[in-house]
């Protein structure tokens, strides 16, 4: 089944405590991106990745960090969460640069 | 600055009482405008792409146009199953693969 899995679904935190968010997709895409989906704000991208080792920032990458070593994996890690980084984590991939995005389930973390 | 509004918040319809959502953008240059639809829990599901104006694309009971300022999503004889929140988005920029998304409306199809 094609389809885009991310790990955790939930987590709780504290504070400083550095924490990475896996992101795999078995659709063999090219493009990947991580948002982040907050009440009032909507979908916000944090970063995407064209290819293997190639990523740029979105709109939100302040405190972010991504790295695309294989092109099935797009971790998203946070070196020093705080609590404005609770939120609802999405990851996404597609086929080509203007293409329809399949997304993940979600990770809703929480930074106490 | 790029942005992506949408219209109404919130919308509430009886089963088979047609209506339409809107999404209006101010882009400094539009690549492609995507529609997905988002349950409670869950990621968004791609529903349509329109690349330009003058552009309508079809899939049951859901039509989506495209003008050069918003995009219309025509919801025909709703069902509740359809109840769910639309999301509208933007790809700008020349390169790469930069997406603004919009608020959402979130929709009720009452029985």
């Amino acid at each position: 089944e094609a389809q885009v899995t991310q790990n955790p679904r939930y987590l709780i935190t504290v504070t400083g405590k550095k924490l990475t968010v896996t992101c795999s997709q078995n659709m063999n895409h090219e493009y990947m991106s991580w948002y982040r989906q907050d009440p009032g704000l909507g979908l916000r991208q944090i970063y995407y990745s064209m290819n293997v080792e190639v990523t740029d920032k979105g709109d939100v990458p302040e405190g972010y960090k991504v790295s695309r070593k294989e092109k099935r994996n797009f971790p998203l890690i946070l070196e020093s969460p705080s609590p404005n980084q609770t939120s609802l984590y999405f990851c996404a991939s597609s086929l080509g640069a203007v293409s329809e995005q399949y997304f993940g389930p979600g990770t809703r973390l929480t930074v106490t | 600055e790029d942005q992506v509004t949408q219209s109404p918040e919130a919308l509430r319809l009886q089963e088979g009482e047609s209506s339409s959502l809107n999404c209006s953008y101010t882009v400094s240059g539009l690549r492609g405008l995507f529609w997905y639809r988002q349950d409670p829990g869950k990621g968004p599901e791609f529903l349509f792409t329109l690349y330009s104006a003058g552009e309508e694309k079809e899939k049951e009971r859901l039509k989506a146009t495209l003008t050069k300022k918003e995009s219309f999503l025509h919801i025909t004889a709703p069902k509740p199953e359809d109840s769910a929140t639309y999301l509208c988005a933007v790809q700008v920029g020349n390169y790469g693969q930069n997406f603004v998304f919009g608020p959402g409306t979130r929709l009720s199809v009452l029985p």
